[in-house]
């Protein structure tokens, strides 16, 4: 079975630039999330997508961060502008919807300059 | 709100020691608690998990028992191995499929 395939797994901007992210996540699984991760700290949830509708945005700092699931499969994750402390490893993740069961892909790690 | 917090590492061992990694855990109701690694170089996965009070999860030799009278959810292997190096994650869901993670904690284990 295939895994969560994100892309880049790297990307260096300057800071005021743009940068997307991609995910395709594990085949049938309806709920799909964006989480970040800063270095030394635990991952925090972006959004969390139930099939194309959002479920939770509540901390995706909305002024620059947008995120799509189109069609209820893939998603990007867009930052615009980008800020020195945007810098992190952003991880998607999917899941069936069993509680807590969630697989992570390998991550995009993101350095604002 | 729901929170965890987890044993500040890093941590190194040497092989076939004892390892123990402490997380407590605030939460209203009855959360599911997890532990999730990250070797290097991968995605995090899943290590073990417990939805119930008193429950115990297991894999790969560790084990981690709900203790909802101390809030907590502490991870323990009897014997580690050089493959045991990774940051392990302490998590808490309360049941809307959200997951909410302690720090991290490093492991290192020496041959």
């Amino acid at each position: 079975e295939a895994g969560v395939a994100q892309s880049p797994r790297y990307k260096i901007i300057e800071k005021r630039q743009s940068v997307a992210f991609w995910c395709n996540p594990i085949s049938g699984h309806a709920t799909l999330y964006w989480y970040q991760q800063i270095l030394g700290q635990g991952p925090k949830l972006l959004i969390q997508f139930q099939n194309n509708g959002v479920v939770d945005d509540s901390q995706l700092p909305k002024d620059r961060f947008s995120a799509e699931r189109l069609k209820g499969v893939d998603s990007t994750l867009k930052i615009q502008p980008a800020k020195l402390e945007d810098s992190a490893v952003y991880l998607c993740a999917s899941s069936l919807g069993t509680w807590g069961e969630l697989f992570f892909g390998e991550g995009s790690r993101l350095t604002v300059l | 709100g729901n929170s965890v917090t987890q044993m500040e590492g890093p941590v190194t061992l040497s092989e076939e020691a004892f390892l123990t990694i402490n997380c407590t855990y605030t939460a209203t109701g009855y959360p599911s608690l997890f532990w999730y690694v990250q070797y290097p170089g991968e995605g995090l996965q899943l290590l073990l998990k417990a939805t119930k009070a008193d429950d115990k999860g297991s894999n790969k030799g560790f084990e981690a028992t709900y203790r909802k009278e101390t809030t907590s959810f502490h991870l323990e292997k009897g014997s580690v191995q050089v493959s045991d190096s990774a940051v392990y994650f302490c998590a808490l869901s309360g049941g809307d499929y959200k997951l909410s993670f302690g720090a991290g904690t490093t492991v290192t284990v020496r041959a």
